[in-house]
């Protein structure tokens, strides 16, 4: 089956510490996104990639970084520098760069204890 | 002031009536509009997509543009138990490559 696998679904995580969070896509999708979901605030956007070895920041990129070594994969690092990393974390992807239309993996909840 | 402003709800009616929901912007330069499913802990599921004043119907899904008002909205014919979730709007603009602009979502809720 085509889809976008996030993993893990959910992920606690010390303060101080870096966690890698797994975005996989086997829809052959050229542009992956990166979103933060809060209680009533909406999507914000994290980073986003057109194409491999190339990705851009997005609304709130601090604190985060990313890697497309693949065009399957885009990870997210959330760093000890995100003061506020407890969310709901969603990746995304597109078919060609530049279409609106997203179709979105089922998330991973990150919580700092 | 958020440039996408969605009631968040809940809106909560009886199965068999229509869900109305809507959204407004700040920005004319949004040209492109989607309206997402969100169930709870899950991913948000795309259902509609239009990108110029008017109507466009899918199934039990209609979704409304108004530019002139800078206003869109989406509604449910015939709800169902079923179609209890967040609903999303989003869009776009032309200058602003794939990058989406979401509201925050109304959460409703079809009572048997």
């Amino acid at each position: 089956d085509g889809g976008i696998t996030q993993s893990p679904k959910y992920l606690f995580r010390k303060e101080g510490q870096n966690v890698t969070l797994s975005c996989e896509q086997n829809l052959n999708h050229d542009a992956m996104y990166w979103y933060r979901q809060d209680p009533g605030q909406g999507l914000r956007l994290i980073y986003y990639s057109q194409i491999v070895n190339d990705f851009q920041k997005g609304d709130i990129a601090e604190g985060y970084s990313v890697s497309r070594e693949k065009k399957e994969s885009f990870p997210l690092t959330v760093t000890s520098a995100q003061k506020n990393p407890t969310a709901f974390y969603l990746c995304a992807s597109t078919p060609i760069a530049g279409a609106d239309t997203q179709y979105f993996g089922p998330g991973t909840r990150l919580t700092v204890l | 002031q958020k440039e996408v402003e969605q009631d968040p709800g809940p809106l909560s009616v009886p199965e068999g009536a229509i869900v109305s929901l809507n959204c407004t912007y700040s920005n004319s330069a949004f040209q492109y509009f989607m309206w997402y499913r969100q169930y709870s802990r899950k991913g948000p599921e795309l259902l509609m997509y239009t990108y110029s004043s008017g109507n466009k119907e899918d199934g039990r899904f209609t979704a409304q543009v108004d530019k002139s008002s800078k206003y869109i909205s989406l509604f449910i014919r015939d709800s169902q138990p079923s179609d209890s979730a967040t609903y999303l709007c989003a869009m776009s603009r032309t200058d602003s490559w794939g990058k989406l602009q979401f509201g925050a979502g109304t959460q409703v809720v079809v009572t048997p």
